[in-house]
């Protein structure tokens, strides 16, 4: 097994760009999660979906979009970049189709993002 | 909404020194899970608390769980070079704290 992929690795963007941050899992999993991570400020969460059709909104979703067409796919789609979306992204997933967190959260290893 | 508090947020120890991290909860938890993150890694999982007072230990690492459910710490005993990373507590709705920087010199 993958376990949780993302693509790309590292990207630069300049203001009002648009680009898709990409995750795949290949473990079957019904929830998967995308986190952004900036200094100080831990891992907060963007969006979420329980299972392909269902997304909903985590503590920080403005400026992002996601959806979930297959259980093995959730893109992240920035739709007019900015300089305040300059992070470290995370996507995660795991067994189990509710939002309280008692399933082991498997990562993926993160995709960098600077926008200028 | 559920706030997940984490102190300290920052320790550099000597190597063979103890290490705790706490974490603190507004409202009541269903569980308590403690990831690892090492410098520029992903966060990985360590483990899972439920029942209120439990206790679990993983080595030199040792997980508590409050009897209220609100608060959460890990100790480490004999602190490693291996062991630098931060740490990370994760409340039952997907709350994660700020996490504590565990810096260990040799």
């Amino acid at each position: 097994n993958a376990g949780v992929t993302q693509t790309p690795k590292f990207q630069v963007l300049k203001t009002g760009q648009s680009m898709t941050l990409q995750c795949a899992q290949d473990m079957n999993h019904e929830y998967m999660s995308w986190y952004r991570q900036d200094p100080g400020m831990g891992l907060r969460l963007i969006h979420y979906s329980v299972g392909a059709g269902i997304t909903d909104q985590g503590e920080v979703p403005n400026g992002y979009n996601v959806s979930r067409s297959t259980t093995e796919d959730f893109p992240l789609r920035l739709l007019s970049a900015a300089p305040s979306q300059t992070s470290v992204y995370f996507c995660a997933s795991s067994y189990g189709t509710g939002t309280d967190l008692r399933e082991t959260q498997y990562f993926g290893p993160g995709t960098r993002l600077l926008v200028l | 909404g559920q706030q997940v508090m984490q102190i300290p947020q920052y320790q550099h120890v000597q190597e063979g020194e103890d290490f705790t991290t706490y974490c603190n909860s507004s409202t009541t938890l269903s569980n308590i899970q403690w990831y690892k993150q090492r410098p520029g890694g992903h966060p990985v999982f360590l483990i899972q608390l439920v029942k209120s007072g439990e206790v679990k230990k993983q080595k030199r690492l040792t997980f508590q769980f409050g009897e209220a459910k609100k608060n959460s710490s890990l100790h480490i005993t004999a602190t490693q070079t291996t062991d630098v990373g931060t740490y990370f507590c994760a409340g039952g709705t997907l709350t994660f704290g700020k996490g504590t920087m565990l810096l260990v010199s040799p």
